[in-house]
């Protein structure tokens, strides 16, 4: 699988938008990108994934750009429960295997 | 309709103790993931199991560590002998099976503390 590179750390302020970039620059035809969040001790929450066209769904929108080499998580209107780290993985989804492998992640901070 | 549940919630062992961790899988799921993740590091991958088969342990130390998924019950991650390095909090996931690409349901995790 294809490696990520995402900053450490981001603030946002609550309401506003929150952009969270991943780099995946060797990313192959056949990876999907797939974004998932974890709340302070709790298990990772999934949020949205995708190959090659945007997509939105209750949660955020993930905009791929169309050489496919990154892409940005939007949560539209963060809360102060969005305070989470974000994981950027970039899986094939070829079903050998599903197993995902998690990197150091963003931790967002939604400030007051 | 439950989510994975993970029993239980914290564990407390002494060091040379056994622990056993429980993972139930959703409903209707028949594939189930590992990972440990250590204080103030990231989740790693341990194993992956299919209903009576290991298909990937490709993360799981040589020694003292094992998984199982029976035909009937929950998922056991088993630690034998354990050592202060083995606290941390382990967190089991599911997905239906068979499907390239499928989301996987992660539980609460298990803390897992050694004396």
């Amino acid at each position: 699988d294809a490696k990520t590179t995402q900053p450490t750390s981001m603030d946002c302020a609550e309401g506003r938008a929150a952009n969270l970039p991943c780099n995946h620059s060797t990313i192959s035809g056949n990876e999907y990108v797939y974004w998932y969040r974890q709340i302070h001790s709790q298990g990772p929450q999934y949020i949205i994934h995708g190959l090659k066209n945007n997509e939105t769904n209750e949660m955020a929108s993930l905009i791929i750009t169309e050489d496919r080499k990154s892409s940005t998580l939007i949560l539209p209107h963060a809360t102060l429960r969005d305070t989470a780290v974000y994981y950027c993985i970039v899986r094939v989804a070829d079903g050998a295997t599903n197993k995902l492998i998690f990197g150091t992640g963003t931790l967002l901070a939604v400030q007051p | 309709n439950a989510g994975v549940m993970q029993n239980p919630r914290h564990l407390v062992r002494r060091r040379g103790q056994e622990a056993r961790l429980r993972c139930s899988p959703m409903k209707g799921h028949s594939h189930v993931y590992w990972y440990r993740q250590l204080p103030e590091e990231g989740l790693k991958f341990m194993v992956y199991l299919q209903k009576e088969n290991i298909i990937d342990e490709s993360g799981m130390p040589k020694e003292r560590f094992s998984a199982e998924f029976p035909k009937e019950g929950p998922s056991i991650l088993r630690i034998q002998q354990v050592v202060r390095g083995d606290s941390a909090a382990y967190f089991c996931a599911s997905s239906p099976g068979g499907n390239p690409g499928e989301k996987l349901f992660f539980g609460s995790g298990t803390q897992l503390s050694v004396l």
